[in-house]
């Protein structure tokens, strides 16, 4: 099993771009979520899903999209990147929102917004 | 509004010493707290909490919940520089998690 995948590892926008965040899982979990991470701020959710075709809204979830068309991915859509968007994202699955013990985080994506 | 607090932000200690970090929630419909630890990636995972007062243990790690003061603790005893880290209080409600801002633990020789 690769667990949770996250690409890119890196990416640099200008502002105003558009990009895709993709992330998969191979280990048949329902639930996935995108997480930003800031200084001093720890994790925030932005987007979480409890299985295929449902998804819904988190604490911060103002400037991006995510949709679950399959068990495995659950990409996260930056509509038009701006500076206050630039973060450590990081994906996480699990077996069901109530088993977090088995929750798997993926390597994360370091995005810059200039 | 939901809130997790973590206490204190930063902490440094030197090798052998015990300590203690803080984490203190007012949520709704509170299912479990956990405990991560994030060293240059991505967290992993140490304890979840659900019953007050049963203590998880793991090797020097400890932790406990008090469901009536809405905290935990995490107990490091005799540590090593290893354990520095930033450690990461969540509380999970009915389909979220909500996380603390992380204790950053600086462990020198």
């Amino acid at each position: 099993n690769a667990g949770v995948t996250q690409t890119p590892k890196f990416q640099v926008l200008k502002t105003g771009q558009s990009m895709t965040l993709q992330c998969a899982q191979d280990m048949n979990h329902e639930y996935m979520s995108w997480y930003r991470q800031d200084p001093g701020m720890g994790l925030r959710l932005i987007h979480y899903s409890v299985g295929a075709g449902i998804t819904d809204q988190g604490e911060v979830p103002n400037g991006y999209n995510v949709s679950r068309s399959t068990t495995e991915d659950f990409p996260l859509r930056l509509l038009s990147a701006a500076p206050s968007q630039t973060s450590v994202y990081f994906c996480a699955s699990s077996y069901s929102p109530l088993v977090q013990e088995t929750q798997y985080f993926g390597p994360g994506t370091r995005l810059l917004v200039l | 509004e939901d809130k997790v607090v973590q206490s204190p932000l930063s902490l440094v200690v030197h090798e052998g010493d015990t300590v203690t970090l803080n984490c203190s929630y007012e949520v709704t419909n509170f299912r479990s707290l956990l405990w991560y630890k994030q060293e240059k990636k991505a967290p992993t995972f140490l304890f979840m909490l659900t019953s007050s007062g049963i203590e998880k243990k793991s090797g020097r790690l400890s932790s406990i919940l008090d469901k009536k003061e809405l905290s935990s603790i995490l107990n490091i005893t005799a540590t090593q520089t290893g354990d520095s880290a930033i450690y990461l209080c969540a509380v999970v409600r009915d389909n979220d998690m909500r996380f603390g801002a992380g204790t950053r633990l600086t462990v020198k020789p």
